[in-house]
């Protein structure tokens, strides 16, 4: 089994939608989650840390269920700039495992 | 500015021709590591480094060597690459908060390094 699984997509929304990812994880122990951005096979960068509690910054909002053991990201108000791929990152012992990443994108 | 520098950006080689892709850190992180990411696989672990002179082997460790010598520094080595390791490779870096549990706070990527072997 995986340690991470995402829907790959690809996800075409128009401009102004909501759209939201999840992300289930395999490892109870894990300990810290993240999504990540990646443009074009250009390098992941940090989206935002995803808490117990949720978190939200601006438009995007992350949610953690740590019994159901699954990620979720709504990304709101999309807009052509937020076309990427979405990784999932859990960070589990001494390890970063990563979903394979779901496809955004965001059309006129 | 805080960043993480690979070198080669992009390289292709021979089969058998020893190379080395660098990668260092200027954020004084505990914690770095090197991923290759092939289509339809996402990002998998080779070798992480917890400190100066700890390593580890990741998910795909076979073919691959690194060194951790400096705290800055963490290159991969491939002593006699194949084909099957035309890959892009990403390193990256991360501080390790420690409590009761070691936590890697988000990780820092270098811009990757395309590989390709003949």
């Amino acid at each position: 089994r995986k340690e991470v699984e995402q829907d790959p997509g690809p996800f075409n929304v128009p401009e102004g939608a909501t759209v939201a990812f999840n992300c289930t994880y395999s490892n109870s122990a894990s300990q810290s989650f993240f999504w990540y951005r990646q443009d074009c096979r250009k390098e992941p960068k940090l989206l935002m840390s995803v808490y117990s509690s949720g978190n939200e910054d601006g438009r995007f909002t992350a949610q953690l269920n740590r019994a159901s053991q699954y990620i979720s990201l709504l990304i709101r108000d999309s807009k052509l700039s937020d076309s990427a791929t979405y990784l999932c990152v859990v960070n589990t012992g001494n390890q970063f495992y990563f979903g394979t990443g779901t496809s955004l994108t965001v059309i006129p | 500015e805080a960043q993480v520098t690979q070198n080669p950006r992009y390289l292709i080689t021979v089969t058998g021709k020893k190379l080395t892709v660098t990668c260092s850190q200027n954020m004084n992180h505990e914690y770095m590591s090197w991923y290759r990411q092939d289509p339809g696989l996402g990002l998998r672990q080779i070798y992480y480094s917890m400190n100066v002179e700890v390593t580890d082997k990741g998910d795909v460790p076979e073919g691959y060597k690194v060194s951790r010598k400096e705290k800055r520094n963490f290159p991969l080595i491939l002593e006699s690459p194949s084909p099957n390791q035309t890959s892009l490779y990403f390193c990256a870096s991360s501080l390790v908060r420690s409590g009761f549990y070691f936590i890697n706070t988000e990780a820092f990527f270098g811009q990757g390094t395309r590989l390709t072997v003949v």
